[in-house]
């Protein structure tokens, strides 16, 4: 069974620092590999998608990496605001292809 | 358009109401789902719809009901529910097969009361 996990659970910065969040997986064989931001009490909004055959994808200030043999993705957040705080959460594909494994989430909060 | 509808926002009902929540999309995706999210907890799925047909169920108490009646359309039918059943439901839709980015709705926080 694909187990994820996240660390750390929870982070604290201070505005404009660069920081990276983890994901570690069990099972390297995934079909993909999603970053997804949710404000408390909100939904899910999709940050970045990664398909098995890619290294990484960029938006803007996010960068996601992945790295199947090792079982890891990264999440890198540059010059962090406080706009940015929220839960992340990576979320794999690997199965029939329509359940997603989700961690359980890094709660970013940024300070002014 | 990327965006999931889901109605109502908030619910509060008692245990012996019947009550629906509402999910739509217009992305031409042909597979949609419930996740049921507890405070500080991932998602976890409850149903999954593939061609307007069911194809997964996670084993959910039958007090829930899905319903896809339409490729767009998919509503979630609430009756004789406990307390610990107040949550945040989520919908979200993808296009077919394991390839598709997962869209999620903004969720409906239901309180059972």
């Amino acid at each position: 069974k694909q187990e994820v996990t996240q660390i750390p659970a929870a982070l604290s910065v201070p505005e404009g620092e660069n920081l990276v969040l983890n994901c570690s997986f069990t099972d390297s064989a995934i079909y993909n590999l999603q970053w997804f931001r949710q404000d408390p009490g909100k939904g899910l909004t999709s940050l970045l998608l990664i398909q098995s055959s890619q290294r990484e994808q960029t938006s803007g200030r996010l960068n996601a990496s992945l790295d199947k043999s090792s079982g890891r993705s990264t999440l890198y957040i540059a010059a962090s605001q406080p706009g940015d705080s929220a839960t992340y959460l990576c979320a794999l594909n690997s199965n029939s292809g329509y359940a997603l494994n989700f961690g359980k989430g890094t709660s970013l909060l940024v300070t002014p | 358009d990327t965006e999931v509808t889901q109605t109502p926002k908030h619910l509060v009902m008692g245990m012996t109401n019947k009550k629906s929540l509402k999910c739509e999309q217009h992305m031409g995706h042909r597979a949609m789902y419930w996740y049921k999210q507890k405070a500080k907890k991932p998602p976890e799925l409850m149903f999954v719809y593939s061609y307007e047909k069911l194809s997964i169920n996670e084993s959910v108490p039958s007090r829930f009901s899905p319903e896809c009646p339409n490729s767009s359309l998919l509503n979630l039918h609430l009756h004789a529910l406990q307390p610990e059943d107040s949550a945040l439901y989520l919908c979200a839709s993808s296009q077919e097969g394991p390839l598709g980015e997962a869209f999620f709705g903004q969720g409906t926080r239901l309180t059972v009361v």
